[in-house]
């Protein structure tokens, strides 16, 4: 059973658009949202996380959007660069010792001049 | 510090050989994890750990074992390859908190003909 459900599977935006990807939990004991970067070749890296008591997170061009009540949130790119084209992962845990990670299937995003 | 480091970084195995991915990591960090990547399908969890001597089964463990006698290593061993372990492994470690940042290797590339 996915616990994680991340949409769309593959997204093309030209440069200086707002790419948005999606994500919807089930689990409602999960209470850190992170986001992770990956380039081909490349292990994943942390890009942004948020926590359920904010609706907001902002860190530069990239923003995530929480929505407690619809166990949803959302990464959003301003001005998008050729440079963010990677794939990026949405996951979900509780807090705790032995807490993991959760991800979602993956957003293949390809920024386009 | 190196981080989390992975060797081999390709390997071509024949059905029912066995072989050990190794992981090291050296940010002292107590909780190191192994999953596997693949098409579709997000990054799926197969073991972890949450200190020496303490291993636990992630979402898709059959077919692999695990060991971590230092706080450094934590090595994934596949006892008889099967063509459907053919994937990208990553090896991630971080602190024991569920909400610290969890860093990742830069990936085994492991094909099983």
């Amino acid at each position: 059973q996915q616990q994680v459900k991340q949409s769309p599977q593959s997204l093309i935006v030209q440069k200086g658009g707002i790419p948005i990807i999606n994500c919807a939990y089930e689990n409602t004991a999960f209470d850190y949202f992170p986001w992770y970067q990956q380039f081909p070749g490349k292990g994943p890296a942390l890009l942004i996380a948020i926590r359920p008591d904010v609706s907001e997170k902002k860190e530069g061009r990239f923003t995530i959007s929480f929505n407690k009540s619809a166990k949803q949130f959302s990464l959003h790119i301003m001005d998008s660069q050729p440079g963010d084209s990677a794939t990026y992962f949405c996951a979900a845990s509780s807090t705790g010792t032995a807490s993991k990670l959760t991800f979602g299937t993956g957003t293949r995003l390809q920024v386009t001049l | 510090n190196a981080g989390v480091t992975q060797t081999p970084k390709f390997q071509v195995l024949k059905t029912g050989q066995s072989m050990t991915l190794q992981c090291a990591q050296d940010m002292n960090h107590e909780y190191m994890s192994w999953y596997r990547q693949d098409p579709g399908m997000g990054l799926r969890l197969i073991h972890y750990s949450v200190g020496a001597g303490i291993t636990d089964q992630g979402e898709v463990p059959n077919g692999y074992n695990v060991s971590r006698s230092t706080t450094e290593d934590f090595p994934l061993r596949l006892l008889s390859a099967a063509p459907s372990q053919t994937s990208v492994y990553f090896c991630a470690s971080r602190r024991q908190g569920a909400g610290d940042e969890q860093f990742f290797g830069p990936g085994t590339r492991l094909t099983v003909l």
